[in-house]
């Protein structure tokens, strides 16, 4: 059974940092694209980044382009995300998803992020 | 960037009714567009991708439709499991832009 798991989340200050991580399991993780997808509270989704198999091309949209980074440990079956200078517009939950075919077909349950002093 | 601009926000519907919601791209997305479900308090789940195919295990109620800017997605029977809020996705170019969803209620 595929999971995905996040950790990571909490309440963090305006500009400063936070990594979330998120657990792979019951599937060969270094086969698959892996992305991130937050939602604002009460809002619609928006995709964050993705990342290739090997980690060695990453995307990001403008909104977080130069403040996340994405990143995976194949060996751990792990994906993280990095995010730096955060804002109020960053608080969300935070999903971790697998891609097949540039859809997400397995998500996990979210970690809640909140930006505020 | 490719907006994804989703129709009717919300609509009030029945159980059993058969209900069809759109979703209008900005420029054409050449059938690389996927529909969502999400429920309260849950992740979004992939119910079609590539327009008109539907994931493994997604009851064959749910069809999807479309070319080029428009597309849609019909229930047809609406259950009550299938109340939630549908989302449409451009795959086709980065930013892969949702759309802001339509929810379903019950009258």
């Amino acid at each position: 059974e595929v999971q995905l798991v996040e950790s990571g989340g909490g309440l963090v200050q305006p500009g400063r940092s936070l990594k979330l991580s998120c657990a792979a399991s019951g599937f060969t993780f270094s086969n698959y694209y892996m992305a991130w997808v937050r939602q604002a509270p009460k809002k619609g989704l928006e995709w964050v980044a993705t990342i290739s198999t090997s980690g060695s091309r990453t995307y990001y949209p403008d909104s977080v382009k130069g403040r996340f980074t994405i990143s995976r440990d194949n060996a751990k079956s792990s994906l993280y995300l990095q995010m730096n200078s955060l804002k109020s517009e960053d608080t969300a939950t935070y999903y971790c998803a697998r891609r097949r075919r540039n859809t997400y077909d397995y998500w996990g349950q979210g970690v809640m992020v909140t930006v505020s002093s | 960037d490719i907006q994804m601009t989703q129709s009717p926000s919300s609509l009030s519907v029945s159980l059993g009714d058969n209900v069809t919601f759109t979703c209008e791209a900005s420029e054409n997305i050449y059938g690389f567009l996927a529909w969502y479900q999400q429920k309260l308090g849950k992740a979004p789940k992939l119910l079609i991708y590539g327009a008109t195919n539907l994931e493994d295990g997604v009851p064959t109620r749910f069809s999807g439709s479309g070319s080029w800017t428009n597309y849609s997605l019909t229930i047809s029977s609406l259950e009550p499991e299938d109340i939630a809020t549908y989302y449409c996705q451009n795959n086709h170019v980065y930013p892969l832009t949702f759309g802001s969803g339509t929810k379903l209620e019950i009258k």
